[in-house]
């Protein structure tokens, strides 16, 4: 089992519709990464998380420390949003490095 | 300047070639990392620095060689690569090493590299 676990893996709704990307995680963390990358891209860290909720623009993620869990949630969702969503965590005993969920493939149509 | 710059964008070598990789920020980070991608799969962390000085090697085959000249600069040269070698390598950077809280990675676009 991994230790970062995304849901789902893909995803393919209408423009407008309101999304929710989940991420469970196994480890004791310092903090969680909300990534997308498009299509052939680099990266892009779109939150990092250690407690709560963050928002910007069209964009929400949350974070449930006692239940190891976060959600990114897109409201009004474009086709621009298509992409990989990928959540990261930054593992207590694991200093400098990240550990990455598989990722979850969000397609938007027109 | 907030970003994390990469080059070239393409590479394609051959497997008797020698090249090399470029990243470089200017944000003042004092610990960068390489990445591999492969195609639907998440990235796998290669090499970090830390304060100019390799501080973590993820078993990475010798034919892979980092390098980092200074604290704003960080590069991969590749020699002797195999076809099984092609990907999309991330250039990544965070203020300090460490698993702070506050302690984000800055990732690059990536040099997609094809061997022939």
């Amino acid at each position: 089992k991994n230790e970062v676990e995304q849901s789902p893996q893909n995803l393919t709704a209408q423009e407008g519709e309101f999304i929710t990307i989940n991420c469970s995680y196994s480890v004791g963390i310092s903090a969680l990464h909300w990534l997308q990358q498009h299509p052939g891209g680099g990266i892009v860290s779109l939150f990092m998380l250690s407690s709560g909720k963050k928002k910007h623009g069209r964009l929400i993620a949350t974070i449930n420390i006692q239940e190891k869990h976060s959600s990114l949630h897109i409201t009004a969702s474009h086709p621009r949003d298509s992409a990989v969503y990928i959540c990261a965590v930054r593992v207590i005993q694991g200093a400098q490095k990240l550990v990455f969920g598989q990722g979850t493939r969000l397609t938007i149509n027109p | 300047d907030t970003e994390v710059t990469q080059t070239p964008k393409h590479l394609v070598m051959g497997m008797t070639n020698k090249k090399s990789l470029k990243c470089e920020q200017h944000m003042g980070h004092r610990a960068m990392y390489w990445y591999k991608q492969k195609a639907k799969k998440p990235p796998e962390l290669m090499f970090v620095y830390s304060y100019e000085k390799l501080s973590i090697n993820e078993s990475v085959p010798s034919r892979f060689s980092p390098e980092c000249p200074n604290s704003s600069l960080l590069n991969l040269h590749l020699h002797a690569l195999q076809p099984e070698d092609s990907a999309l390598y991330l250039c990544a950077s965070s203020l300090f090493p460490g698993s702070s809280s506050y302690n984000e990675q800055f990732f690059g676009p990536g040099t997609r590299l094809t061997v022939l």
